[in-house]
């Protein structure tokens, strides 16, 4: 069965700090990876989409990395604002029909 | 750029009622999309469309139903309300379902059925 797993659930890091979201996938076969973030009461939004080739991607100051051998996935967050505290959702696609496999999401939040 | 909006932002509704979801783009994108996330889980798929006239199945159809008549409208209809509808819908489009093309999403649409 296709899943998606994302951990951890949910993490409190203080502003300016560093840190690093997991996602591993069953998904097979393998079309695309995408990170989303997901404000409070708002629409996923998009931050990075890999394909099978590519194992890391930057977006300011997220970075994304993935292993398709392992099939997993990390998202780097540098310096962490305030504004980073969202959701982070990984969403993998399949390529025999494109159907999108979305993970239940990281919920970040940023202390002052 | 309004990009992907639907309406209303909030609704409730009593058992048995119906109701449409309204979401219209202004991308000019093929394909569309409603999902459904519920507290803690991840997106599911409710419909989707691949142009004016065409629409089939996702994950999660049974008690919705959708038509497009145009390129840039996608509404969701709720026939007879039911608690477990109880959820937040989000509509969203994209040029189509190939890999690298971005999702678009609206803002959501808050529906409690009680």
């Amino acid at each position: 069965k296709n899943q998606v797993e994302q951990s951890p659930q949910s993490l409190i890091i203080l502003e300016g700090k560093n840190c690093t979201l997991q996602c591993n996938y069953t998904v097979s076969p393998f079309s695309n990876l995408r990170w989303y973030k997901q404000d409070t009461g708002r629409g996923p939004v998009s931050l990075t989409i890999m394909t099978f080739s590519e194992n890391t991607k930057s977006n300011g100051r997220y970075t994304a990395t993935l292993d398709a051998d392992t099939k997993q996935s990390s998202l780097h967050i540098t310096a962490s604002q305030l504004s980073d505290s969202a959701s982070y959702i990984c969403v993998v696609s399949a390529r025999s029909n494109y159907q999108l496999i979305w993970g239940a999401g990281t919920k970040l939040i940023i202390k002052p | 750029n309004a990009g992907v909006t639907q309406t209303p932002k909030f609704r409730i509704l009593k058992i048995g009622q119906s109701m449409t979801l309204q979401c219209t783009q202004d991308m000019n994108h093929n394909y569309m999309y409603w999902y459904r996330q519920d507290p803690g889980m991840g997106l599911k798929l409710i419909y989707y469309s691949v142009g004016a006239g065409i629409t089939d199945k996702g994950e999660v159809p049974n008690g919705y139903n959708v038509s497009r008549s145009t390129t840039e409208d996608f509404p969701l209809r709720l026939e007879l309300a039911a608690p477990s509808q109880t959820s937040v819908y989000f509509c969203a489009s994209s040029v189509d379902w190939g890999s690298g093309n971005t999702i678009y999403f609206g803002e959501g649409s808050w529906l409690t059925v009680v």
